[in-house]
């Protein structure tokens, strides 16, 4: 599975959207993005996946690149409760999900 | 149900101690799994199992022992660990896609914090 870059920490007003951006430049074509977080002291929780179209659900949107080289995970209105790690993951259908270092992301009030 | 239960939450125990971590799902998954979470740290898998069967071991200690007695349960049996071992350990579940194309739908458990005395 290809690797991904995420920034280490990133900050956000309450209220304001937050815009996390992932780049995976050796993502081949038939691997998709996943999104998923983990509240401090919690399980990880998915948020998104895409393959090349932009997805949107009720949590966030993600917004895929026309060469899919990155990508970036939008919550259109932070909250407080969105304070936590954010990991990007891209993976085929294989049996490893596979964790980097994901953003630690900080909604501030 | 679409979660994933954890028993226990806490836990502390002694290097001579033999414990157990108990994890079960009522989602119909037939993959499962046991990561370990170092603080401040990314969770990293330790075990798979596929269908009662385990597939993947990450090079993990015998001390660590994995047992999928059914469908719906996965257990960790904990034996001589060392302080260093101390961490939260997650279990997720997964389903197997139609047609043989991958697996999908993680879904994780809150974790038990292990600490190891």
């Amino acid at each position: 599975d290809a690797k991904t870059t995420q920034p280490t920490s990133m900050d956000c007003a309450e209220g304001r959207a937050a815009n996390l951006p992932c780049n995976h430049s050796t993502i081949s074509g038939n691997e998709y993005v996943y999104w998923y977080r983990q509240i401090h002291s919690q399980g990880p929780q998915y948020i998104i996946h895409g393959l090349k179209n932009n997805e949107t659900n009720e949590m966030a949107s993600l917004i895929i690149t026309e060469d899919r080289k990155s990508s970036t995970l939008i919550l259109p209105h932070a909250t407080l409760r969105d304070t936590a790690v954010y990991y990007c993951i891209v993976r085929r259908g294989s049996e490893k999900l596979v964790f980097g270092k994901g953003t630690k992301l900080t909604v501030n009030p | 149900d679409t979660e994933v239960t954890q028993t226990p939450k806490h836990l502390v125990m002694g290097m001579t101690n033999k414990k157990s971590l108990k994890c079960e799902q009522h989602m119909g998954h037939r993959a499962m799994y046991w990561y370990k979470q170092k603080a401040k740290k990314p969770p990293e898998l330790m075990f798979v199992y596929s269908y009662e069967k385990l597939s993947i071991n990450e090079s993990v200690p015998s001390r660590f022992s994995p047992e999928c007695p059914n469908s719906s349960l996965l257990n960790l049996h904990l034996h001589a660990l060392q302080p260093e071992d101390s961490a939260l350990y997650l279990c997720a579940s997964s389903h197997y896609l139609h047609n043989g194309q991958g697996i999908d739908g993680y879904t994780f458990g809150s974790g038990t914090r292990l600490t190891v005395v």
